[in-house]
């Protein structure tokens, strides 16, 4: 089982439409849980971290965590072409490091 | 714009050379850790220097070393390169050990042929 997993899609949804991406994670001591995205040949950018079961909001992003089911989401409101790119859920060990899924790749077709 | 740099941002060298990468941390942050991003694979956790001191390693041979300066700069060492090293390499700076809030560099995109 990977430490984190994600599916890779390609996940396609359209322009204005909410984009749901999905990760879990097989260490019940995590603490802390990020979602970077990736746009192609780039370097990944923190959109939003989450340490509390629940949902956090900034903007059109809502990450929720589920620590008791060891799942993590970030959802997209009002999705836009720009928003295309892969979107990297990472969880902090205990040991300090960040432990990243293979990615998702979203399309947001205008 | 992070404020982490690194250098070169491309590189082909052949294998079993040697390279050398580096990276300059964002300003006030201590922590410098290393990533390894094959093709269509999420990043993987290579090594981390918290005050110029390893802390902390991934499944990564010893051929993968690095070093971190006074001022927080780091380098990555890799020795006798293999083709299977071609990758996206990424630092990322934080203040604290925790990484809560890393800070990506641009890359360098290592090709060995």
């Amino acid at each position: 089982q990977k430490e984190v997993e994600q599916n890779s899609g390609p996940l396609s949804v359209p322009e204005g439409a909410i984009a749901s991406l999905n990760c879990t994670y097989s260490d019940r001591g995590s603490q802390s849980f990020f979602w970077y995205r990736q746009y192609s040949g780039k370097s990944p950018e923190l959109i939003m971290f989450i340490y509390s079961n629940g949902d956090k909001e900034d903007g059109r992003f809502t990450a929720q965590l589920n620590k008791a089911s060891q799942y993590v989401s970030l959802l997209i409101r009002d999705s836009q072409p720009s928003d295309s790119a892969t979107y990297l859920c990472a969880v902090c060990s205990n040991t300090g490091k960040l432990i990243f899924g293979q990615g998702t790749t979203l399309q947001v077709k205008p | 714009e992070t404020g982490v740099t690194q250098s070169p941002t491309h590189l082909i060298k052949t294998r079993g050379q040697q390279v050398t990468l580096r990276c300059s941390s964002q300003s006030g942050h201590n922590t410098v850790s290393w990533y390894q991003q094959a093709l269509g694979q999420g990043p993987q956790f290579i090594f981390q220097y918290y005050r110029e001191e390893e802390n902390g390693r991934g499944n990564f041979p010893p051929r993968f070393s690095g070093l971190q300066f006074p001022n927080y700069s780091s380098e990555l060492n890799v020795n006798a390169l293999e083709l299977d090293d071609s990758a996206l390499y990424l630092c990322a700076s934080s203040s604290t050990t925790g990484l809560e809030e890393a800070f990506f560099g641009q890359g360098t995109r290592l090709t060995v042929v």
